[in-house]
């Protein structure tokens, strides 16, 4: 069956604008992760949806950044006001259900790279 | 909260192993992760191994831990130029959320 997907692939933006963007997660999957790469850093934990509700929103660095989720498939990550820190690829992850990821999985999309100029 | 460390580089040659090696703090980590993330592409789940385990092996990858010194390890046998990637190793602490924490990525060369 069709992986993790996420659009775009790419975007650039200048500073100041917003930016939205998807995730559609593998179908089925309950919970759904928001992840960011920053160049030469590790990923960082962003936040966490189990259905439409986010429990943990802890990793969001600012509110700038915020994301929702509907009718428990599809997710969009918005940043607002875009800055040059911001410069990363996000990535999400879906797994089956809420869990020690040992037994749930994460299957991750392949990225949408933002760059802020 | 939780800190993973791996070192940033590796280059070994075609047929020899690999090991690349992570470092962890928190001692209550009860799962342990190796992703694997190729140009352009998501991240992949090799293999991963819970904190009971001192070792595990899955065809050509042997995890190795050591909870005492808080270290984990991959090896790659007979490492091939397909093999060539980012690897990070990536650690569940308990948190209620499930995420992971994750290393910077070691990237391994393979040399043909």
């Amino acid at each position: 069956g069709a992986g993790v997907s996420q659009s775009p692939s790419n975007k650039v933006t200048e500073k100041g604008k917003d930016v939205e963007l998807r995730c559609d997660p593998i179908s089925g999957h309950t919970a759904l992760y928001w992840y960011r790469q920053s160049l030469g850093q590790g990923l960082e934990f962003l936040i966490y949806f189990q259905g439409n509700s986010a429990p943990d929103k802890s990793g969001l660095p600012s509110d700038r950044f915020s994301a929702e989720r509907t009718g428990g498939s599809v997710s969009t990550l918005t940043i607002q006001r875009t800055q040059q820190e911001d410069s990363a690829v996000y990535l999400c992850a879906s797994s089956f259900g809420q869990g020690y990821p040992g037994v749930y999985e994460q299957y991750f999309g392949p990225g949408t790279r933002l760059t802020v100029t | 909260g939780e800190d993973v460390e791996q070192s940033l580089f590796l280059s070994v040659r075609e047929g020899d192993s690999s090991v690349i090696n992570c470092t962890y703090t928190d001692s209550s980590s009860t799962y342990l992760y190796w992703y694997k993330q190729e140009p352009g592409a998501g991240l992949q789940l090799l293999t991963y191994i819970f904190s009971n385990m001192d070792m595990k092996q899955d065809q050509r990858l042997t995890v190795l831990l050591n909870k005492k010194d808080k270290h984990l390890s991959l090896r790659i046998a007979d490492t091939q130029t397909g093999d060539s990637a980012i690897y990070f190793c990536a650690v569940y602490s308990g948190a209620g959320s499930y995420q992971l924490t994750f290393g910077k990525g070691t990237k391994l060369s393979v040399i043909p």
